[in-house]
This record gives C-alpha cells, sequence and structure tokens, in this order.
C-alpha cells in the first residue's frame, strides 16, 4: 500500500541552525501539507501547498519557514534558523485531490529537537 | 475564537468492552469531520469521517456520531481490542477553508485497553 515517508525519523540540531525535512508524497497525490505536534500537545497545521504555491499557512508558518517541492517525488520544510521552540514531530501529510472530503495521508513524522 | 477539543484526555476501558469518545467543537461553519488514530511513533491515521449532513456515519467496528445542535463529536469502537490502543484525535476541516483544506485537530483522547 502505497504511503508517505519521511527522513530523517530524528534531527538533533543546534540554535540557530538551519534545517530542512524531507517527505516523499505519495506518488499520484498533488496536495501535500505540514503539520507539526510539540510533545503532549495537539497536531497543528502549519502549511498547504498545491501546484507549486502555498495555498494556506497558519501563523506559525513566519518567515522563518519555507516549503519547496524540489523534484516530482520530494516535499522539503525548511526552518532557516531554528529556535527551542521549534522542538517537534513534523508530520507531513498529502492528499490526492482537493475538496474537504479527501482523506489527508500522513507519514511517520520526523523529531525534530533544537538544543 | 475557533477550537476542537476533546473531554477525557484518557480512557480506560476493559478488552472487548465498547469504547466512546467525545469531542466538542465551537466553528459551527465546520462541514467535515474526521477521527484519526495515533499510535506511539506514527502518524495520525485516517479511522472514519462524515459529513455536516449527516448524523451518523458506521464503518467496521467503528461509529462515529454528529450531533450538531450541540456541536458534539463522538467515536464508538465496539469490543475493543489491545490494538486500539492508541491516542484518537477528532479534526474538522470548515467550509471556507481558504483552499488549504486544513485540519484542524482536537487535543486528543489517550485510549488503554487492559486485558
Amino acid at each position: 500500500e502505497p504511503e508517505v515517508t519521511q527522513t530523517p525519523s530524528h534531527q538533533v540540531t543546534q540554535m540557530g541552525q538551519e534545517v530542512i525535512l524531507r517527505c516523499v508524497p505519495i506518488s499520484n497525490h498533488l496536495y501535500f501539507y505540514w503539520y507539526r505536534q510539540i510533545l503532549g500537545q495537539k497536531v497543528e497545521f502549519l502549511v498547504s501547498f498545491y501546484n507549486n504555491e502555498i495555498s494556506e499557512k497558519s501563523e506559525i508558518f513566519d518567515d522563518q519557514f519555507s516549503v519547496e517541492r524540489p523534484d516530482g517525488s520530494n516535499f522539503t520544510l525548511k526552518i532557516r534558523s531554528t529556535k527551542l521552540e521549534d522542538s517537534a514531530m513534523y508530520f507531513c501529510a498529502s492528499t490526492k485531490q482537493g475538496g474537504v472530503n479527501n482523506e489527508q495521508f500522513f507519514g511517520p513524522g520526523t523529531r525534530l529537537t533544537v538544543l | 475564537g475557533e477550537s476542537v477539543g476533546l473531554h477525557l484526555p484518557t480512557l480506560s476501558v476493559q478488552e472487548g468492552d465498547n469504547s466512546i469518545i467525545n469531542c466538542a467543537y465551537s466553528n459551527s461553519a465546520s462541514d467535515y469531520f474526521i477521527w484519526y488514530k495515533q499510535e506511539s511513533g506514527k502518524g495520525p491515521q485516517f479511522i472514519i469521517d462524515i459529513r455536516s449532513n449527516m448524523d451518523k456515519r458506521q464503518g467496521q467496528r467503528v461509529t462515529v456520531l454528529l450531533n450538531k445542535t450541540v456541536k458534539h463529536l463522538s467515536l464508538q469502537i465496539a469490543a475493543t481490542q489491545p490494538g486500539d490502543s492508541a491516542v484518537y484525535f477528532c479534526a474538522e476541516i470548515p467550509i471556507l477553508t481558504g483552499g488549504g483544506n486544513k485540519l484542524t485537530f482536537g487535543t486528543g483522547t489517550q485510549l488503554k485497553v487492559e486485558l
């Protein structure tokens, strides 16, 4: 069964460093998402992406964040200068079509630890 | 403001019993609701969804009930099994999503199945 994959599974970085989290969405999916989950808290939307541009972003997704689909398979989230509060699980998701009733498939997540 | 929240943070049930997990939402513009299951170390996994024009939907061993009058959503799991132990999140997508179809998640309920 096709699935969303994410690498690395765990990323440790120093405060102020740049990190890139990578995702490979399901191959025929067109809509892509990043969410994050701070330990013990709920999953929060960061950004949605379609047709090589951002569809919607949350207040969390400030100028330190960017997304890119550099090729036909990868979808990346970059944090330019990490802060301690960026420590969280980051989940990538994808869906085949737009519309509210299309299931978003989530990857296993990348645990980001900022020291 | 808009929020989706859960009544109970932890629910313990005996194997074979039925489980009921509740969720309250405050955004009356919500059109679509989903229940996700998150096992330890994994991303959210879709369980069942329901549109706002329905009040009940059944799947395999799961039933979702929607009460729009009191803005309440519940997930019923029949004959709960050890493999059902996980955190369960309700999520919603409002009608006016801005095109991104972002999911707004609730806080989560930990379901523990006791043998």
